[in-house]
């Protein structure tokens, strides 16, 4: 079981705002940046969203995050069919003194 | 172009011994943190532990015990070691990099090896 607490699946028609969410604690995503990995099956995971909310170059607009308190947001505006992939949160977690991932959400594009 | 490259067997046998080594090419491993995460069967991703390019180490707390992660800079190249191995070490395992103000921003990835614990 993660430390970082994500649904296990999400769904949306192209178009449509789709959100993920990322629960930590106090040890983790309240002191810490979280960030955020696209994982396609078969490829290597893509850097999507640092430091909260900022996006590598190359990343489209359509990827936001953000952060409030102990829990992380993505949302992906304007889904297609080719943000269908697994969607991970990491952070750094004090307490374990070790980096987390989430759990991880599988996206479905209907 | 910055590519990462695993390599090492693809079938361990239980007890044994897991050697993976990760050829860094087209830049430099100076300055990085260089990273093993694994993600088992249908399940997320998991951190094995990371290296700095001075060779300090950081290991997953649940893994410590057996992990050993090594650097030589002259080869670029970073290693990892996992011992007595059993069938619930068998993942897809990443070798990753990143950059020196925070190891969990990983710039770059290798495209994963399968590593199969069997009889």
């Amino acid at each position: 079981q993660s430390v970082l607490t994500q649904p296990p699946s999400a769904s949306g028609t192209p178009g449509q705002r789709v959100t993920i969410s990322c629960s930590g604690s106090s040890s983790s995503i309240g002191t810490n940046t979280v960030k955020w990995y696209q994982h396609l099956p078969g490829t290597a995971p893509k850097l999507l969203i640092y430091n909260n909310n900022q996006r590598p170059s190359g990343v489209p607009d359509r990827f936001s995050g953000s952060k409030s308190g102990t829990s992380a947001s993505l949302a992906i505006n304007g889904l297609q069919s080719e943000d269908e992939a697994d969607y991970y949160c990491a952070t750094w977690h004090d307490s374990l003194n070790a980096p987390v991932f989430g759990g991880g959400t599988k996206l479905t594009v209907l | 172009q910055v590519q990462l490259q695993e390599s090492g067997p693809g079938l361990v046998r239980p007890s044994e011994t897991l050697s993976l080594t990760c050829t860094v090419s087209g830049g430099s491993i100076s300055g990085y943190y260089l990273s093993w995460i694994r993600q088992p069967p249908g399940k997320g991703l998991e951190w094995i532990g990371y290296i700095h390019y001075s060779g300090r180490t950081h290991y997953n707390p649940s893994l410590k015990s057996r992990v050993t992660i090594s650097v030589d800079t002259s080869r670029n190249q970073f290693s990892l070691e996992l011992t007595s191995v059993t069938a619930a070490d068998t993942a897809i395992y990443y070798c990753a990099r990143s950059p020196s103000w925070a190891v969990i921003e990983i710039d770059y990835w290798g495209q994963g090896t399968l590593v199969t614990v069997s009889s």
